[in-house]
């Protein structure tokens, strides 16, 4: 079956610091990778997307970068935090339009 | 744009009460809609995914039912239980990515 495991699952860092967010899927191959952002009372947004190794699709301009360096995994990166990237950090996959999302259990990240 | 909207925000019900949470969306040209349930500090539970050609799916005490003319969906629990209570989420899929509705804040009081 497939799994999807994203970690660390909660995370503070000082303004200015770096960040590195890791997701991977397994059991599957060549899926629709995704990286949300929720914030305190809010929705969710999309922040990246990815179809296949090395494609990335930003949807909103912001602080915040995605790599996709094998099939199944799934990286969000900053080099300077600031206090507005704040918030949950969901990853979530696809296999197509038929079989909807699977959501991993998310990162709480506090910017001090 | 599509943008997806849930009705009520917030809803409080007595045990063994049956509920719909209401979902509606501008952009009828949709694939499929899925509802998700998020427990407090949690991520994203899978309930029910509804194909665009389909009318509705039901999964034990849960019925949802799909009108993509309308742009509307809705979820039915029976006989709420207290571990019923979360956020449920509504998304639809329009080829690209999911678009989600803010959520329904759901408490099912003992």
């Amino acid at each position: 079956s497939q799994t999807i495991h994203q970690w660390p699952a909660t995370l503070v860092q000082p303004v200015g610091s770096p960040l590195s967010l890791e997701c991977t899927v397994e059991g599957t191959s060549n899926p629709n990778l995704y990286w949300y952002r929720q914030a305190a009372g809010r929705g969710l947004q999309l922040l990246f997307y990815s179809v296949g190794i090395g494609q990335i699709s930003s949807e909103v301009p912001q602080n915040l970068s995605a790599s996709r360096p094998q099939d199944r995994q799934f990286i969000l990166s900053s080099k300077k935090l600031l206090l507005s990237d704040s918030g949950f950090y969901l990853c979530a996959w696809s296999s197509g339009t038929l079989y909807g999302y699977t959501f991993g259990s998310g990162t709480r990240l506090t910017v001090v | 744009k599509q943008e997806v909207t849930q009705i009520p925000a917030a809803l409080s019900v007595p045990e063994g009460e049956n509920l719909v949470l209401n979902c509606s969306f501008t952009d009828s040209a949709i694939y499929n809609l899925q509802w998700f349930r998020q427990d407090p500090g949690k991520g994203l539970t899978s309930l029910l995914l509804i194909q665009s050609s389909q009318r509705e799916q039901t999964s034990g005490r849960l019925n949802a039912s799909l009108d993509k003319s309308s742009g509307r969906s809705t979820l039915y629990i029976a006989a709420s239980q207290p571990g019923d209570s979360a956020t449920y989420l509504c998304a639809v899929f329009t080829g690209n990515q999911f678009y989600f509705g803010t959520g329904t804040s759901l408490t099912v009081i003992p």
